[in-house]
């Protein structure tokens, strides 16, 4: 099983609403990421996640808050979302932090719109 | 600081005909990884080819060749055969352990014609 697994496949939500993005492999990984990619441009690192612990956080507004349960899933918890926050939510795994270079799987995306 | 630039915003090629989509990249790390990613309308990012700065061969990958230039911090995407499948957005990336994050060039859209 080489898959990263994100649900929902898509999501709109109020700026009142509260919601969660779900990321999930089994592939034995240790390090977990959530990028954020607007329409046309490359993703954006937000968190990364190194054994179950946040390891960088790319100084991402607190409405977004990051939860890694256990080795295999990735959670971001949505609140008081900004329109500009509509995105596609993009969630990868790879060996460890320190070793990228081997390869980073990634799912196929939350597309998450804030009306 | 690492960046990567890719200058072609967009690409085209006929079906079975060859091209090369450019990348540069900056960095003070002496230790650091090469990476193509293609991203198809599904979304999904996909690892097309992979290459070590210390090593000096290019990486080749079936239809899919790197031409690492390390002096120039060049690294560009050859590719041969194109296929009609081949169409998606293409993402230049670097790593290196010094700032352990995965840094992507602003893309390429390739597109094939039949």
């Amino acid at each position: 099983d080489t898959e990263v697994t994100q649900t929902p496949k898509h999501l709109v939500m109020g700026m009142t609403n509260k919601k969660s993005l779900k990321c999930e492999q089994h592939m034995g990984h240790r390090a977990m990421y959530w990028y954020k990619q607007k329409a046309k441009k490359p993703p954006e690192l937000m968190f990364v996640y190194s054994y179950e612990k946040l390891s960088i956080n790319e100084s991402v507004p607190s409405r977004f808050s990051p939860e890694c349960p256990n080795s295999s899933l990735l959670n971001l918890h949505l609140h008081a979302l900004q329109p500009e926050d509509s995105a596609l939510y993009l969630c990868a795994s790879s060996q460890d932090l320190y070793r990228m270079n081997t390869e980073a799987f990634f799912g196929q995306g939350t597309r998450l719109t804030v009306v | 600081a690492q960046t990567v630039t890719q200058s072609q915003p967009e690409m085209s090629v006929q079906e079975a005909e060859t091209v090369t989509l450019s990348c540069t990249y900056d960095t003070s790390e002496s230790d650091y990884y090469l990476f193509w990613y293609k991203q198809p309308p599904s979304r999904q990012m996909i690892l097309v080819i992979r290459q070590e700065a210390y090593k000096q061969q290019n990486a080749t990958e079936n239809r899919f060749s790197v031409n690492f230039q390390k002096a120039a911090k060049s690294f560009s995407l050859k590719i041969s055969d194109s296929q009609l499948g081949d169409a998606a957005m293409y993402f230049c990336a670097v790593f290196s352990g010094g700032y352990n994050k995965l840094i992507f060039g602003a893309g390429t859209r390739l597109a094939v014609h039949p």
